[in-house]
């Protein structure tokens, strides 16, 4: 079945300090996201990106947030200042159409300390 | 109003038991609803989406209501792997994203 990879599993980093999550969406989808779940918490949209640019982003994506899709099989998240309260899962999705169900990657933990 | 409200449970049945959750969502124009099942620390899993008519999925049932605004999936039959917190989902109109409940837990006893 195919599958939606994500790197690093776990990511430890100094507050302040840029971060890259990194994603391999399954090949023949169209639509990529990035959603996060802080522990304890109800899993959140980030941003959705389509046809090389994002299509929607939520209120939690502000300007320390970025996403690129750099070649054809990478989608990647950076996060430029990490805050303490950026410490979540993050989990890359990918679709082949709109309001379809998603396909999860199985996330990146990050924790910044 | 949450967009997803969900009752967080801890449900505890036994195996063998039929359970049922409940999920209501603010936006009565919302077009696509799913069920997700997610294991401690684990990523969701698509468990099955919701059709206006029902849907089956071997023991999993959901049912939706539109008028009430209300999604319901029934387990039958429980098996101890049926453990993990599921999740109501909905994506609202016009949008190319989900909103999700908070999750009920299920945790199957033998």
């Amino acid at each position: 079945e195919p599958e939606v990879t994500q790197t690093p599993s776990h990511q430890v980093t100094q507050m302040g300090q840029e971060v890259i999550l990194r994603c391999v969406p399954i090949s023949n989808h169209l639509y990529f996201y990035w959603y996060r779940q802080i522990l304890g918490q109800k899993v959140e949209f980030l941003v959705s990106f389509y046809n090389n640019e994002i299509s929607e982003k939520s209120e939690i994506f502000d300007d320390q947030f970025s996403v690129e899709r750099p070649d054809g099989s990478n989608f990647t998240l950076k996060i430029r200042s990490t805050k303490l309260e950026d410490s979540a899962m993050y989990f890359c999705a990918s679709s082949f159409d709109r309001g379809q169900g998603y396909t999860f990657g199985s996330g990146t933990r990050l924790t910044v300390v | 109003r949450k967009e997803v409200e969900q009752d967080p449970g801890p449900f505890n049945v036994p195996e063998g038991a039929t359970v049922a959750f409940n999920c209501t969502y603010s936006n009565s124009a919302s077009q696509s609803f799913f069920w997700y099942r997610q294991d401690c620390r684990k990523e969701p899993k698509l468990l099955m989406s919701v059709y206006s008519s029902g849907n089956e999925d071997g023991r999993f049932t959901a049912q939706l209501n539109r008028a009430s605004q209300y999604i319901s999936l029934l387990i039958r039959d429980s098996k101890l792997s049926d453990s993990a917190t599921y999740l109501c989902v909905v994506n609202p109109p016009g949008a190319n994203n989900l909103f999700f409940g908070t999750g009920t837990r299920l945790t199957v006893i033998p």
